[in-house]
């Protein structure tokens, strides 16, 4: 079964980095079959799509965030990784990482991590 | 940018009785749109993909429609377990993922 857990600071000051990382277990990083994606979610809001990181290290981000986001991945770890510049308040939210397959040309989301709240305040 | 547009926001239903949710998108996605379902402090889960397809382990009493531009989730008899937010979410402009704003599920 897979498993993705994340980790990193509750508490972020504004104008500094956040920087999640991810640890996948049961399966790899290193796998072609999949995309390894960070998506939030503000407080009582909806979800939003972050990026993603493919294990050959391409990366697509989304472009209302793509000038402060960076992802990685670390095979030797099996982990992937999050940092967000220039943070503010509106940038607190929970960050989910999670595994996007796909399934007979579908691309879905089918693996969360539970998610870890990142407050921003001095 | 696909916008995604859920309704109603809220929806309240009894036990047992059926569930109607929409999602709109803004242009068509094809049948490229998916179904989560979110409960409080947990992650989404999986319900439907390529709009009408269960994911693995998911009953029968929730089925998807639609393709193009209009999508809906059905809940054929709601059980307790069900009561949650329900998003939407299309994958036609991969790799940009949208999601619809959420419909909340309340037992009325």
């Amino acid at each position: 079964q897979v498993q993705l857990q994340e980790s990193g600071p509750g508490l972020v000051k504004p104008s500094e980095t956040l920087s999640l990382t991810c640890t996948v277990s049961g399966g790899s990083v290193s796998s072609g079959s999949y995309y390894w994606s960070w998506i939030r979610q503000p407080p009582g809001k909806g979800l939003e799509w972050i990026g993603y990181i493919y294990y050959s290290g391409s990366t697509n981000y989304n472009p209302s965030l793509k000038s402060r986001v960076t992802i990685s991945v670390d095979t030797s770890k099996n982990q992937f990784s999050l940092k967000l510049s220039s943070v503010t308040a509106a940038d607190t939210a929970v960050y989910y990482c999670a595994r996007i397959t796909l399934h007979n040309w579908n691309y879905v989301i089918d693996y969360w991590g539970q998610g870890t709240l990142v407050t921003v305040s001095s | 940018e696909i916008v995604m547009t859920q309704s109603p926001a809220t929806l309240s239903v009894s036990p047992g009785e059926r569930a109607t949710l929409s999602c709109r998108a803004s242009q068509s996605v094809s049948s490229n749109l998916a179904w989560y379902q979110q409960k409080p402090g947990q992650a989404p889960r999986l319900l439907i993909y390529g709009a009408s397809t269960r994911a693995t382990g998911i009953p029968a009493r929730f089925s998807g429609s639609g393709s193009g531009t209009e999508f809906t989730l059905t809940i054929s008899s709601l059980q307790s377990e069900d009561f949650a937010v329900y998003y939407c979410q299309q994958y036609n402009n991969w790799p940009a993922l949208t999601f619809g704003g959420g419909t909340k599920v309340e037992i009325k």
